[in-house]
């Protein structure tokens, strides 16, 4: 059982280069997200997706975009890459929260580290 | 504005004894919290959650809890181990907002043996 897979692991991309970070999941998870994480810092929503054709912005999602075509993908298209987009990111997967309150919780990705220089 | 903050960057204790890690919140409508463990080059992992309505939650050695009223939650685990160390996250979110979740910034706890 893979879970949550992401390619690539690490890229050098320069100063207004494009790249799409791959994600993909086998869980029949409809909900998706993409986060990423500063050094030293929390993670950051970028985009999510609660369902194929439905995504919706994070809380930083400037200078990127995502696509929901089919249950188990949900890429991140970075455009005109900037050194502030220097990160690591996160691709995850959940069922949607319990009906009786609590969590199941997200799977996540092993990450992609990216810098921009 | 920072909605989930952890205040201790890193945490040291000895194997066998207890870890207190500790999480405020500022949104008191957050509908539940989880705390993720993630080692160095990996993804996060869920380790526990708790719903709003709970006050306390247990799995195994680790066990959470929320005071509402302190917007506080904390992680007791219960005895640490030198598999522990790892750097712990906490995490609130909404039933109605897509299950997205606000995370803190993390506290990095060593295991001594």
């Amino acid at each position: 059982n893979a879970g949550v897979t992401q390619t690539p692991k690490f890229r050098i991309l320069k100063i207004g280069q494009s790249m799409t970070l791959q994600c993909t999941q086998d869980m029949n998870h409809n909900y998706m997200y993409w986060y990423r994480q500063d050094p030293g810092m929390g993670l950051k929503l970028i985009y999510y997706s609660v369902g194929a054709g439905i995504t919706d912005k994070g809380e930083v999602p400037n200078g990127y975009n995502v696509s929901r075509s089919t249950t188990e993908d949900f890429p991140l298209r970075l455009e005109l890459a900037a050194p502030s987009q220097t990160s690591v990111y996160f691709c995850a997967s959940s069922y949607p929260p319990k009906l009786t309150g609590g969590n199941y919780g997200y799977t996540f990705g092993s990450g992609t580290r990216l810098t921009v220089v | 504005d920072q909605q989930v903050k952890q205040n201790s960057p890193s945490l040291s204790v000895q194997e066998g004894r207890i870890s207190i890690l500790n999480c405020d919140y500022t949104n008191s409508m957050f509908d539940y919290f989880l705390w993720y463990k993630k080692y160095p080059a990996e993804g996060p992992t869920f380790l526990i959650s708790i719903s709003s309505i709970k006050d306390k939650n247990e799995d195994g050695r680790f066990t959470v809890f929320l005071n509402k009223s302190a917007k506080h939650l904390s992680l007791h685990i219960v005895p640490s181990q030198p598999g522990d160390s790892a750097v712990y996250f906490c995490a609130a979110g909404f039933k109605a907002a897509g299950n997205k979740l606000t995370f803190g910034g993390g506290t990095r706890v060593l295991v001594k043996p």
